[in-house]
């Protein structure tokens, strides 16, 4: 199955800064989410963009997708200590399950 | 809100022993799921379920099985637990179409074979 990849696998800022993390990907998809996880939790939902979809927003989160690349990229702006998590990009290809991706790390500090 | 509930957030069994995770999810989702997650490996499917009495392999499902007798509750069964099965487990649900909708953790479980 095809696999998102996140990329960097660890990122580290200061409060304030804003965070970028890319998700590449190898098949056409029909969707790509992005979750985030913090330390030993459960993922939670963010956002889901749809192929057809350029950009999104949602509060201080937004992501792109470009699908003639194969990318999508998840912006957080004005980071705060909170934000402190993996974050994860799945993908799917059809009516199928999602793949995710091993994650990219954020630290922010205060 | 969704609740997706996983019966124990720590757990440490023996080698051979048959181990039991239990998930239940609160909002009548037809679709729920299995994953491990291992560091360096991300989050791999194990088991699904889009219905009552259905199964579908995911990724990895060799030493594992699933039950779901009731549209609420999805068990993970390890028959013979063995060291390289542990993990932090997570259980999900969604509705729909499987890769159209976003997923619902629990969670996780952090099971120990020693």
């Amino acid at each position: 199955s095809q696999q998102g990849e996140e990329d960097p696998q660890a990122l580290s800022i200061q409060e304030g800064e804003n965070a970028t993390m890319n998700c590449s990907y190898k098949t056409s998809i029909n969707n790509l989410q992005w979750y985030r996880q913090n330390s030993g939790r459960g993922l939670v939902h963010l956002i889901l963009i749809r192929s057809n979809e350029r950009e999104k927003h949602s509060g201080r989160l937004r992501v792109t997708l470009d699908t003639s690349k194969k990318s999508s990229s998840l912006l957080i702006t004005a980071s705060r200590a909170a934000d402190t998590a993996s974050y994860f990009c799945a993908t799917d290809a059809g009516y199928s399950t999602l793949t995710f991706g091993k994650g990219t790390m954020l630290l922010v500090s205060p | 809100d969704v609740k997706v509930t996983q019966s124990s957030r720590y757990l440490v069994k023996r080698t051979g022993e048959k181990v039991f995770l239990e998930c239940v999810q609160d909002m009548d989702h037809e679709n729920m799921f299995w994953y491990r997650q291992d560091p360096g490996l991300g989050l791999r499917l194990i088991y699904f379920s889009y219905d009552v009495k259905m199964k579908e392999k995911g990724d990895i499902p060799e030493g594992y099985s699933v039950s779901r007798e009731k549209k609420e509750r999805f068990s993970l069964i390890l028959e013979s637990a063995s060291t390289n099965q542990t993990s932090m487990y997570l259980c999900a649900s969604s509705t729909g179409f499987i890769s159209y909708n976003e997923q619902f953790f629990g969670p996780g479980t952090r099971l120990t074979v020693l």
